[in-house]
């Protein structure tokens, strides 16, 4: 498998202030990165799809400017939480797919262990 | 777009019991995985099987892409299964739909 890290794992902060929360594929080189978010006893929703020094494909219903992406390499994208409100409390997670690992492309998803924001 | 339906959404087992888990989808895949959700929120990847049969272990994994279905089996199953697990689809290009999943909890 790949290996994909994320920081923050938690993260306390009060409201209206921002919150970025950085995604990094360390054994290989991502092209396609992305974000979800995951209330409790929930499945996982996709809020965007992020390329290498593209800009990021948001779901709909998705607010991309309170939900800032950004993908300057291809190890690492960043989400910004701006202006972050109680009801973005919760589990955020990344993912990263594509490219080579060890000259094999890499067809799967693998995730980051997650960021859990709450919002005071 | 694409649907996908997880069944049972819950499942007791006794420990050393087998279970099936279904994952139902509406649409055609290019890609299909199986993830186990731990107690911390790690996804952790069993299996990426469009389609064809795989084993890890004491677990396997079915996906017949022509009647959009897979199953995984779960065969002598121990405590340390408990948790969650989702079935996740794409159809064209990376963008992933994931199931309700199944929470599975194996009493000792």
């Amino acid at each position: 498998g790949a290996v994909v890290s994320q920081h923050p794992s938690w993260v306390i902060c009060k409201s209206g202030t921002s919150v970025k929360i950085e995604c990094r594929s360390l054994d290989f080189q991502a092209t396609t990165m992305f974000w979800y978010r995951q209330f409790p006893k929930q499945s996982l929703m996709l809020m965007a799809t992020s390329n290498e020094g593209s800009k990021a494909t948001y779901e709909q219903g998705v607010e991309k400017d309170k939900f800032l992406i950004n993908h300057a390499s291809l190890t690492l994208s960043t989400l910004t939480v701006t202006s972050a409100h109680p009801e973005d409390s919760s589990f955020y997670i990344c993912s990263a797919s594509g490219g080579l690992k060890n000259g094999a492309a890499v067809d799967e998803q693998f995730f980051g262990p997650g960021t859990r924001l709450t919002v005071l | 777009g694409i649907q996908v339906e997880q069944s049972p959404p819950d499942l007791i087992l006794q420990e050393g019991a087998n279970s099936t888990l279904r994952c139902n989808f509406s649409d055609s895949v290019n890609n299909l995985q199986w993830f186990h959700q731990n107690p911390w929120g790690q996804l952790i990847n069993l299996f990426y099987i469009p389609s064809g049969t795989k084993q890890n272990g004491r677990l396997s994994a079915t996906t017949v892409a022509t009647e959009r279905y897979s199953l995984l089996y779960i065969s002598s199953s121990q405590t340390t299964d408990s948790g969650v697990y989702f079935c996740a689809v794409a159809t064209g290009g990376f963008k992933t739909i994931f199931g309700a999943g199944t929470r599975l909890f194996v009493k000792a």
